[in-house]
């Protein structure tokens, strides 16, 4: 059973363009919500993260939307440029377990 | 540099060999965790240890043994190597008292079984 669902497991954005990646969850019990960012050969890399007290955090070009009482959560990435282009993972930390669950990933590529 | 350091980066393994594979962390976080990642199966929890003396099996656990040797240190072991395992290896470490501020990955082990 996946605990967080994200999609797509793809996506293909033109230079400039907004890059949308959604996740999903089920467990109330999660309490801390990452997102990493994966070049080729890397290790996935902590880029952006979110508690479920807020409903929206903004970095630079990077943002994350959360709704609560949908269990859902996104990582918009504005003016997207080709140097974004990597896979993105969505994450959900379970305080219990010490441990994060990971969605699928998203491969990005943003097109010049 | 402060980080995540594994090693071997590349290995090539005949099935039925054996191998460990190291992780070790400067960063004084309690917990560790080994993922592997395959092509369209993001990462999965192989084992973890959420503090110095514990360790727990993750989702993939068969095949593999972990060793926290000290609070810096997780090493894990396939004992048989077989083709299943071809993957890439990442440790992480984590400082779960502060709530929990994100994984520190390593940059991963290639291992390919023949």
């Amino acid at each position: 059973q996946q605990q967080v669902k994200q999609s797509p497991q793809s996506l293909i954005v033109q230079k400039g363009g907004i890059s949308i990646i959604n996740c999903a969850y089920e467990n109330t019990a999660f309490d801390y919500f990452p997102w990493y960012q994966q070049f080729p050969g890397k290790g996935p890399a902590l880029l952006i993260a979110i508690r479920p007290d807020v409903s929206e955090k903004k970095e630079g070009r990077f943002t994350i939307s959360f709704n609560k009482s949908a269990k859902q959560f996104s990582l918009h990435i504005m003016d997207s440029q080709p140097g974004d282009s990597a896979t993105y993972f969505c994450a959900a930390w379970h305080n219990n377990f010490n441990k994060f669950y990971f969605g699928s990933g998203t491969k990005l590529n943003v097109k010049p | 540099n402060a980080g995540v350091t594994q090693t071997p980066k590349f290995q090539v393994l005949k099935t039925g060999q054996s191998m460990t594979l190291q992780c070790a962390q400067d960063m004084n976080h309690n917990s560790m965790y080994w993922y592997r990642q395959d092509p369209g199966m993001g990462l999965r929890l192989i084992y973890y240890s959420a503090s110095e003396g514990t360790t727990d099996k993750g989702e993939v656990p068969n095949g593999y043994n972990v060793s926290r040797l000290n609070k810096r240190e997780f090493s894990l072991r396939l004992e048989s190597a077989a083709p299943s395992q071809t993957s890439v290896y990442f440790c992480a470490s984590s400082d779960n008292r502060s709530g929990g501020y994100g994984y520190t990955f390593g940059s991963g082990t290639r291992l390919t079984v023949v």
